[in-house]
């Protein structure tokens, strides 16, 4: 099956800094892959998301970035803000037609004002 | 637009009670739904999903049990709750294979 890993598992930055939060996956069958922003005691949530058919997609501060070839994809968060500290997963799905995403184990962005 | 909601929001049980959490979701047919479980400060864990009416598929065999009696409904069940089942129950649905989940806003559940 799929195995996703996510680093760093804890990042901190000052406000007004970029980050970037980086996943692998394993399966080249994997086409469909979102991140999700979770806050304390939220549910998560979709805040972009990039197919395997395109590079790279930008939203504003937020862009993800695919490399096929070497299976990894980034989530690169530009300009930092206190609000933007949060748990970040990223996630890989598609894989042989399978239902179920398979998830990173997060990552604790913490954004120092 | 796609609703998802969860009840209730907050639960706290004793050690071997019964457990029931709902989840439906409004706006969309045939959805494929999906329970996670979160413990405190940890990722996802996928403990089912279903793909249409009264078929559930289990990932992790426990003491919890799924069942779908309806296109938009599904519900999280235990006859005899532990310790470890103390978390954060979210159910998520989504539209195809690939296709982003959407979650519901979670059940907090405390055993003591």
């Amino acid at each position: 099956g799929e195995n996703v890993e996510q680093h760093p598992s804890t990042l901190s930055v000052q406000e007004g800094d970029s980050a970037v939060i980086k996943c692998t996956y394993s399966d080249s069958a994997s086409n469909y892959f979102p991140w999700y922003k979770q806050e304390l005691g939220k549910r998560p949530q979709l805040i972009i998301d990039i197919r395997s058919n395109v590079g790279e997609k930008k939203d504003q501060r937020i862009a993800v970035t695919l490399n096929k070839t070497a299976k990894h994809f980034s989530l690169h968060i530009t300009e930092t803000q206190p609000e933007d500290s949060a748990v970040y997963f990223c996630a890989a799905s598609g894989s042989g037609g399978s239902y179920i995403p398979t998830f990173g184990r997060g990552t604790s962005l913490i954004v120092h004002p | 637009s796609q609703t998802i909601h969860q009840w209730p929001a907050t639960l706290v049980q004793p050690v071997g009670s019964p457990l029931s959490l709902e989840c439906t979701v409004e706006g969309t047919s045939n959805p494929n739904l999906y329970w996670y479980r979160q413990a405190a400060g940890r990722g996802l864990q996928l403990l089912f999903y279903s793909v249409g009416i009264g078929q559930i598929s289990s990932e992790v065999p426990q003491n919890l049990s799924a069942s779908r009696p309806q296109d938009r409904q599904f519900i999280l069940s235990s006859k005899k709750l532990l310790l470890s089942d103390s978390g954060f129950y979210l159910c998520a649905w989504t539209a195809g294979v690939i296709e982003t989940q959407y979650f519901g806003p979670g059940t907090r559940l405390l055993v003591l």
